[in-house]
């Protein structure tokens, strides 16, 4: 079975400030991992996502998020937060094998940006 | 570009109604899904449709039904409401493949009183 953890349901950061955003996995086979975005009462967004071509992988936004398979990690990062990416974000995998193309969610971390 | 369609965008009733939540999208997807949303408890999922013509249990279906009407839409269900179905309902689509990112509509807020 696959899973996802997201660290800290809340993060605050200051507008310029560097945003950190971490995400756990666990999965029994190569994942494919996905960041998306939730602005208030919209539906989610695609952010970015990872499907073994690059470890590095770029988002919209500026967003980026890197791969780490021996830490089982996928944290999403952004050099410098803007008002507008407050949001709630939710980190996403799929590939447990099979016909199953089912995502397992985070529970969520929601970015308040201070001015 | 419409992309995923829900309908309606609100909706209030009470325990005991049944109503029908509507999905729709038109970028010719196999895949479609009925997620709800609770505060600290992110998406699960509820019933999903791989293809035309099939349709699977999720994590939490008890309480809920799924039609899939053809290759556009996926219906879902709720033929006697509770008030723990208070939720926001999200579907989304996707092509039948487990790199492709699936993509959501606007969702329904649901409240049963």
């Amino acid at each position: 079975a696959q899973s996802v953890t997201q660290l800290g349901s809340h993060v605050s950061v200051s507008e310029g400030a560097l945003v950190l955003l971490r995400c756990n996995y666990s999965s029994s086979v190569p994942p494919y991992l996905f960041w998306y975005v939730q602005y208030p009462n919209q539906g989610l967004q695609l952010l970015l996502k990872y499907t073994s071509a690059a470890t590095l992988v770029k988002g919209i936004n500026g967003f980026e998020a890197e791969f780490k398979k021996s830490e089982t990690s996928f944290h999403l990062t952004k050099p410098s937060a803007h008002m507008s990416d407050a949001a709630e974000y939710f980190c996403a995998v799929s590939g447990s094998g099979g016909s199953n193309y089912k995502l397992t969610f985070g529970k969520g971390t929601l970015l308040t940006v201070n001015p | 570009n419409a992309g995923v369609t829900q309908t309606p965008k609100f909706q209030v009733l009470k325990t005991g109604q049944s109503m029908t939540l509507q999905c729709a999208q038109d970028m010719n997807h196999n895949s479609m899904y009925w997620y709800r949303q609770d505060p600290g408890m992110g998406l699960r999922l509820i019933y999903y449709s791989a293809s035309e013509g099939t349709t699977d249990k999720g994590e939490v279906p008890n309480g809920y039904n799924v039609s899939r009407l053809n290759k556009r839409e996926f219906s879902l269900r709720l033929e006697s409401a509770a008030p723990s179905q208070t939720s926001v309902y999200f579907c989304a689509s996707s092509i039948q493949s487990l790199n492709q990112p699936q993509h959501f509509g606007d969702g329904t807020r649901l409240s049963i009183l």
